[in-house]
């Protein structure tokens, strides 16, 4: 089956714009997580969606939204962009709340300018 | 101080080594423990998922963990030029919690 999907692979933005990540988890999964992957940091929590509800939030300023839909496809959306955020963002689906096995999509390679 | 540390390497080994990586842990309340093999430009694909202390071995993988001395670590038998990536530790603190939080990561790499 197919896995999980992220749309951009690649996207360049200007400082002080604003972006959308969109991610398609594996069918039939319903949580998705996001996190945020820098040489400095490395992988970092965003949020997590379960059944279009926010469960847990990581500690990122309010720029940085997401939202869940029906389907369980997710969007996160980052608003006036810093140079800082320049990462690979991520992408996780489970099947259910309760299992920890996660599977991450290739990410999207954001570079703000 | 990071709740989790791995020593980001690089670490070079000859094919066919025992190849040892490990990762420390500041909180207590880690309980479920993974390890996620990264290669370029792909995302983390788990590797091994073990519950408080023991051994958990899978093909040329063991996972061990010492909950007692707050050490985990993956073993990598019979390494091969494919196992070149970069591995990293995962921990949270109840079943399901999504929020994993991460080691820096080991680049790894096996030379034929």
């Amino acid at each position: 089956k197919a896995g999980v999907t992220q749309t951009p692979r690649y996207l360049i933005k200007t400082r002080g714009q604003q972006v959308t990540l969109s991610c398609s988890p594996i069918s039939g999964h319903r949580s998705v997580s996001w996190y945020q992957q820098t040489p400095g940091q490395g992988l970092q929590f965003l949020f997590e969606y379960f059944s279009e509800t926010q469960r847990n939030k990581g500690n990122f300023p309010g720029r940085f939204s997401g939202r869940q839909f029906s389907n369980s496809r997710s969007e996160m959306n980052v608003s006036t962009l810093e140079l800082g955020d320049s990462a690979l963002y991520l992408c996780a689906s489970r099947s259910s709340g309760v299992t920890t096995e996660a599977f991450f999509g290739q990410g999207t390679r954001l570079t703000v300018v | 101080q990071k709740e989790v540390e791995q020593d980001p390497g690089p670490l070079s080994v000859p094919e066919g080594a025992i190849v040892s990586l490990n990762c420390t842990y500041s909180n207590s309340a880690f309980q479920y423990f993974m390890w996620y093999r990264q290669y370029s430009r792909k995302g983390p694909e788990l590797l091994m998922y073990t519950y408080s202390s023991g051994n958990k071995e899978d093909g040329r993988f063991t996972a061990q963990v010492d909950k007692s001395s707050k050490y985990i670590s993956l073993f990598i038998r019979d390494s091969q030029p494919s196992d070149s990536a970069t591995y990293l530790c995962a921990m949270s603190g109840r079943e399901g919690a999504q929020k994993l939080v991460f080691g820096q990561g080991t680049r790894l790499t096996i030379n034929p």
